[in-house]
């Protein structure tokens, strides 16, 4: 079957840095997303990854290891804006998204 | 202002009725989703349309069908509402589709179902 593993829920602190992790699962592979999605709003597109490595865009960046079928989104300085979950979403064969259910991040003071 | 709107925003529906969630975009996408979003699960695929004229099945897709007549709109039909339908509904579009690569889906706010 297809899955996505991500942690359901992180707390960091204002001005920290945090590291989302993400698994996946999927019949065949042409890519991994990340959005954000704050509270009652539609996602928004965050990265990219194809090709092993990291994307760096910002206080984001975004790691891919194919081989090892992992990703993560690390989020340096946090800010309270940044409170919100972030959906990773694998690309399969078909090219079709496969969506994990997210991570809700909470940034206390 | 480009983007993709949806309507209504929110609705209570009672079982058995027939409703249309209405998806409009105007960026001139050539793709086009829509997803189910409910507590605890990632979002899930319904049906989407690469192009004008075409349509497919997704990951969920029993209950509803689609038609894309045009570019810019991408109507969701229950024809007979169950509360197992009641969630969220994405509407999203995205300028390629059909695997190309980074193809970057916008979404549309949102409508909330309830089905009584």
């Amino acid at each position: 079957g297809q899955n996505i593993d991500q942690p359901t829920e992180m707390t960091a602190t204002e001005g920290a840095i945090v590291q989302i992790n993400c698994t996946y699962q999927t019949s065949g592979f042409n890519g991994l997303f990340w959005y954000q999605q704050h509270a009652g709003e539609a996602p928004t597109f965050l990265s990219y990854n194809v090709l092993d490595g990291l994307e760096e865009k910002g206080r984001f960046s975004s790691f891919l290891s194919r081989s090892k079928g992992y990703s993560y989104l690390l989020l340096k300085e946090l800010q309270m804006k940044d409170s919100a979950s972030y959906l990773c979403a694998a690309l399969n064969s078909n090219y079709q998204l496969i969506w994990g259910a997210g991570t809700k991040l909470i940034i206390k003071p | 202002i480009a983007g993709i709107t949806q309507a209504p925003t929110s609705q209570i529906l009672a079982a058995g009725r027939r409703m249309t969630l209405r998806c409009t975009q105007d960026m001139r996408h050539n793709a086009m989703y829509w997803y189910r979003q409910d507590l605890g699960l990632g979002l899930r695929l319904i049906h989407y349309s690469n192009t004008a004229g075409t349509t497919g099945k997704g990951e969920v897709p029993d209950g509803y069908s689609v038609s894309r007549a045009n570019t810019d709109d991408f109507p969701l039909t229950l024809a007979s509402a169950v509360p197992s339908q009641t969630s969220v509904y994405f509407c999203a579009s995205s300028p390629a589709g059909g695997g190309k690569g980074l193809d970057e889906q916008f979404f549309g706010p949102g409508t909330r179902l309830t089905v009584l």
